[in-house]
């Protein structure tokens, strides 16, 4: 089955610098990679999502990447903010009947 | 729209006990997954309805864990006997569509400790 792996487990930035958070896959068949922003006490909430045919996409400051080839996708943030201190989470999906989660960073974002 | 939601968020019960949780999903979804959240094994995915029917039961551990959908508004994921290994927070998400690849939303989670 799928196995996804997300790195690093800890990230901590100074507000205002970027952040980055790479995921790889096992599955080249999955084509389907959602992240979700978890705050604490809270579930997680989609916060960006890519499809295998599509390389990047981005919304405001945050931006996903997707290399097929390698079997990798990464999160960026920019200009990084106190209230996106959270735990993220990558996730890979293929067709209907699976996803499969990373384990998570725990992003800090200094003021 | 009130989101998804669950009960009860937190639960405390002994070994051996029987528990039982609740989720309302969004209106008008027509999928609804369980999942459990432990340090140890992260986000795992239990079980999926679509349409109030079991898709993929799967990631159920074991034959104490059941879970039901008689409606499209309502699932209860329940526990019989409880063991302490049991012990994390189970979410309940929703969407629209059919399978993991539309946008799940979840619910608050119930926090679970079994003695």
């Amino acid at each position: 089955g799928e196995n996804v792996e997300q790195h690093p487990s800890t990230l901590s930035v100074q507000e205002g610098d970027s952040a980055v958070i790479k995921c790889t896959y096992s599955d080249s068949a999955s084509n389907y990679f959602p992240w979700y922003k978890q705050e604490l006490g809270k579930g997680p909430q989609l916060i960006i999502d890519i499809r295998s045919n599509v390389g990047e996409k981005k919304d405001q400051r945050i931006a996903v990447t997707l290399n097929k080839t390698a079997k990798h996708f990464s999160l960026h943030i920019t200009e990084t903010q106190p209230e996106d201190s959270a735990v993220y989470f990558c996730a890979a999906s293929k067709g209907n009947n699976d996803m499969r989660f990373g384990a998570g960073t725990r992003l800090t974002v200094k003021p | 729209d009130a989101g998804v939601i669950q009960s009860p968020r937190h639960e405390v019960t002994e070994m051996g006990q029987e528990v039982t949780l609740r989720c309302k999903p969004i209106s008008g979804h027509n999928s609804l997954f369980w999942y459990r959240q432990t340090m140890m094994r992260g986000l795992e995915l239990l079980i999926y309805f679509n349409n109030n029917v079991p898709i993929d039961d799967s990631g159920m551990p074991e034959d104490r864990f059941s879970a039901k959908m008689p409606n499209a508004s309502f699932s209860t994921l329940k526990i019989q006997p409880s063991e302490p290994r049991d012990s994390a927070v189970y979410f309940c998400a929703s969407s629209r569509g059919q399978g993991f690849q539309e946008t799940q939303y979840f619910g608050p989670g119930t926090r679970l400790l079994v003695l």
